[in-house]
């Protein structure tokens, strides 16, 4: 268990809809990153939060939006879904900057991921 | 940009036997880092190890060893006395620094299937 959950675990919709991911992060960990796994785009890097604050952005879909609240989980919004939306979607943590030693050593530990079936 | 090729799409092996999946990577800057990943068939991604490229040092955590060779730009990763728990699907990864000191998104290979029979 690394630590990092995420619900829910599965989620089937229809396209057009809109639905939240939710993400918590490891008890002291104030970066919060979402990955989209697929069949034929592989695990691709979304977006990342720091203490709040958006970091960087992969390539994530204007239908997409993330953000991190004050108590630092983490909230990805998915809208006007499409059928090639359907994918693993995995929230990662790590410490942060503050964890000392080289800036971008800390690791990236990954939640269970949700599965996203949409219809 | 940065990239991680990992040619070995599927392995297959007996039990006992020894296995190396290879991963290349590719980056123009000096200071990286370098992971791998497990995903079990239960789909969560567990995290193995992270090497930075100013250490050469290669590890072995019981069973598992990885031979980091920056001449070939190659973080290879062997199982010795391989075991059907190892069945999985194994990711090599990729990171550098962001100028905002934060740990940088992660750059993956497409992951080599491994399956391990008796």
């Amino acid at each position: 268990d690394s630590g990092v959950t995420q619900t829910p675990k599965h989620l089937i919709t229809a396209t057009g809809q809109r639905v939240t991911l939710r993400c918590s992060p490891r008890s002291g960990d104030l970066s919060v990153y979402w990955y989209q796994q697929s069949l034929d785009q592989g695990l691709q890097f979304l977006i990342q939060y720091y203490n709040g604050e958006e970091r960087a952005k992969g390539n994530i879909l204007e239908r997409f939006s993330a953000q991190q609240f004050p108590d630092l989980h983490s909230e990805l919004n998915l809208s006007s879904l499409e059928l090639g939306d359907s994918a693993l979607y995995f929230c990662a943590s790590s410490v942060g900057p503050l964890a000392g030693g080289h800036p971008g050593t800390d690791t990236q530990y990954f939640g269970p991921g949700t599965r996203l079936t949409v219809l | 940009a940065q990239k991680v090729t990992q040619a070995q799409t599927e392995i297959s092996v007996v039990e006992k036997e020894d296995v190396t999946l290879d991963c290349v990577y590719e980056t123009r800057d000096t200071t990286y880092y370098l992971f791998w990943y497990k995903q079990p068939p239960s789909g969560e991604l567990v995290f193995l190890i992270r090497r930075n490229s100013f250490d050469e040092q290669n590890e072995i955590s019981g069973r598992y060893s990885w031979n980091f060779q920056k001449s070939t730009s190659s973080f290879n990763f062997t199982i010795t006395a391989s075991q059907v728990v190892d069945s999985a699907v194994y990711f090599c990864a990729l990171s550098v620094p962001q100028d905002t000191g934060t740990a940088s998104k992660l750059t993956f290979g497409t992951g080599t299937r491994l399956q391990v029979t008796l």
